[in-house]
Formats: structure tokens, sequence, C-alpha cells
């Protein structure tokens, strides 16, 4: 089973700055990285996948890049509504796996 | 519009089976792959199960395998999801999620793309 290591646990930022998040592989999975978004009390909300391409209505203030064991997410400038908890998850084989989170709160 | 529904959640004790069932309105599931997401009180999502469009393929979390058995009915354009020897640690809000990949042509975004709004279990004496 593929584990993903999100760092860091908590990115305390304001509103306007950029916000880089991370996350790395316990093996290779090519590009078959996702990231999602999640507030509280919702289901989560897909916001890139294969490492680099934004889902349906995602902003272009969000990014995505890497391939092989290492990827980031990042959010160009940090708008109110972007802080929440995010997750990543590999799709390059069964069992898929999730990253732990990384919360993303205001400084 | 676009929906999955799930239901049959509820309080289990220890050992007890429960089936999650989930309906989807807006799209038809049988051109898509799906899955059964958790998420304990306070904690991360785990990928708990996947069933190809055509259940050809099916995959478990190792924590639940040989335990939870997924289904599809293609004709009822529905998911289940049937707990064996539920366990404590299996206390979580489980989501049903659609595949964005069409498998007819895959066409779509290769993430989880579509998820319904949980229900929850809750596995105690």
């Amino acid at each position: 089973e593929i584990v993903l290591t999100q760092s860091p646990a908590t990115l305390s930022l304001s509103p306007g700055e950029r916000a880089t998040l991370s996350c790395r592989a316990s093996q290779s999975i090519s590009r078959y990285l996702a990231w999602y978004q999640q507030k509280p009390g919702q289901a989560p909300r897909l916001l890139i996948y294969d490492a680099s391409s934004r889902a349906t209505g995602i902003p272009t203030r969000f990014s995505g890049s890497g391939s092989g064991t290492d990827f980031t997410l990042t959010i160009s400038r940090l708008e109110p509504e972007d802080f929440a908890v995010y997750y990543c998850q590999q799709r390059h084989n069964w069992p898929e796996t999730f990253g732990q989170g990384t919360k993303l709160e205001i400084k | 519009e676009v929906q999955l529904v799930e239901s049959g959640g509820g309080l289990v004790q220890p050992g007890r089976s429960l089936r999650l069932s989930c309906e989807a309105s807006g799209f038809n599931i049988d051109d898509y792959d799906m899955y059964w997401v958790r998420q304990a009180p306070g904690k991360g999502l785990e990928w708990v199960s996947g069933i190809s469009w055509n259940s050809r393929t099916i995959g478990y979390a190792n924590s639940v395998r040989g335990r939870f058995t997924i289904y599809r009915d293609n004709a009822k354009n529905s998911l289940s999801l049937q707990m064996n020897s539920l366990r404590e640690e299996d206390t979580a809000l489980y989501f049903c999620v659609k595949d964005g990949r069409d498998s007819s042509n895959f066409e779509g975004s290769f993430g989880l793309d579509v998820w319904g709004q949980g229900t929850t279990v809750t596995v105690s004496s």
C-alpha cells in the first residue's frame, strides 16, 4: 500500500498570501495524484487531478505540480473561502490512499 | 443535477453487519468506476473500496478486506457496501463517490468528482 505524507500538518497564512502544500509518496506514482478541499460539515471537493489538471470550475489560483514521489499544491493568492483542509490522493494503484491532510488556517 | 444519496447507516454492535446503499441520479453509473470513502470523527479520509464500471475489478483497503463487500447494480443505478464483522474502528461517515473519468471513452477528470453527503455508521456496544 502506498503511503502519502502531507506537510505541513497545519499552515497559518493570511488572505492574499501564497500557500504551498506538499505531498510525498512512498513510491513512484507517476502523475496519478489528485487534490481535494474539504470544509467543515461538507464532502470533499475535487481540485486537481493528474497532478496538475484543474477540475471543472476550480479557480486558476489553484495549481498543482510534481511527478514521481513529490507533489505540490499551490494557491497563489488566498481568498477567505480557501481556508479548509486539503488532502492528496494517489490513483496509481488500488487500494488508493489519501494523505493525512493539511489544515490551512487563517493567521 | 448529478447526485449521490447514501442510506443504511446507523448504530450497530461490534461483530454485527450493516449494508449501505447509494442511489445515483442525474447520470448513469454504468460508465463510471465507483467508490466508498470513509471519514472517522475528526479524522482524515480513508479509501475503503472501489468497483470498476463492469464489476470486473474490485479493490479493498487492507483494513476492511475480507469483511466488506462492494456491489453495484447498473440497472438500478445503485452501489452497495455489505459490512460484516464490524469493529469500533469502522465508526465513520461513509461517502459514496463517483470517478470523474468515463470508462467508455476515458474522457473526464481522473479524480473523485461527485460525492454524496454521507451516511454515519457507529459501531458500539
